[in-house]
């Protein structure tokens, strides 16, 4: 039982590339979410999903964009990558509470 | 719609004295109550949670937390720090029914003086 698997672990991109964060769970949960940690910031939601083929926008989701196709993964997608999108992401999991965290993507746009 | 406050974005504590992180929310609607710890260059682990019944609730390692309902608080606290809890420490809110999503405060960065 893997939990929530993020992958890359890091990645550093040029303005203008596009590339898709991968998160899996193990777990069969419905929810899945993507958030944002800026330092100083918190997390902050930028899409989340209740289950396959259901997804919706949380507090940041401009220049971003997710599917779920199956239960197990929720991939997150940059089209055009900015520097304001340098990040580390973090992809969680639940049916009940509480949420389940993945280890995180760290993300440079140069 | 909630929102977290964690007024102190540091806290330097030495290391066996007492401890502790504060957290106040606003929601309009029942709520869970959670703290997450996250090491340095990991992700965010659940330390401890309120979801119902007993408003102390209590960690594996020596963490407790007590709801506060008429203060709207969840402070942290633990009675003698140890090197290893050098961290940051994220208390998060979310309503008690139905899709309800986390809010996250802007988090405490614990550092622990031998």
């Amino acid at each position: 039982n893997a939990g929530v698997t993020q992958t890359p672990k890091f990645r550093i991109l040029k303005i203008g590339q596009s590339m898709t964060l991968q998160c899996t769970q193990d777990m069969n949960h419905n929810y899945m979410y993507w958030y944002r940690q800026d330092p100083g910031m918190g997390l902050k939601l930028i899409y989340y999903s209740v289950g396959a083929g259901i997804t919706d926008k949380g507090e940041v989701p401009n220049g971003y964009n997710v599917s779920r196709s199956t239960t197990e993964d929720f991939p997150l997608r940059l089209e055009l990558a900015a520097p304001s999108q340098t990040s580390v992401y973090f992809c969680a999991s639940r049916d009940n509470q509480p949420q389940h965290f993945g280890d995180g993507t760290r993300l440079s746009i140069l | 719609a909630q929102s977290v406050t964690q007024l102190d974005s540091q806290v330097p504590v030495f290391e066996e004295a007492p401890v502790e992180l504060r957290c106040n929310y606003s929601s309009s609607v029942s709520v869970y109550l959670f703290w997450y710890v996250q090491y340095p260059n990991q992700g965010l682990q659940l330390l401890l949670k309120y979801l119902s019944g007993s408003t102390l609730v209590e960690s594996i390692n020596g963490f407790e937390a007590e709801f506060n309902k008429s203060q709207t608080s969840f402070h942290l606290r633990k009675p003698s720090v140890h090197i290893s809890d050098t961290a940051e420490y994220f208390c998060a809110v979310s309503g008690n029914f139905g899709n309800e999503k986390l809010t996250f405060g802007t988090g405490t960065r614990l550092t622990i003086i031998p």
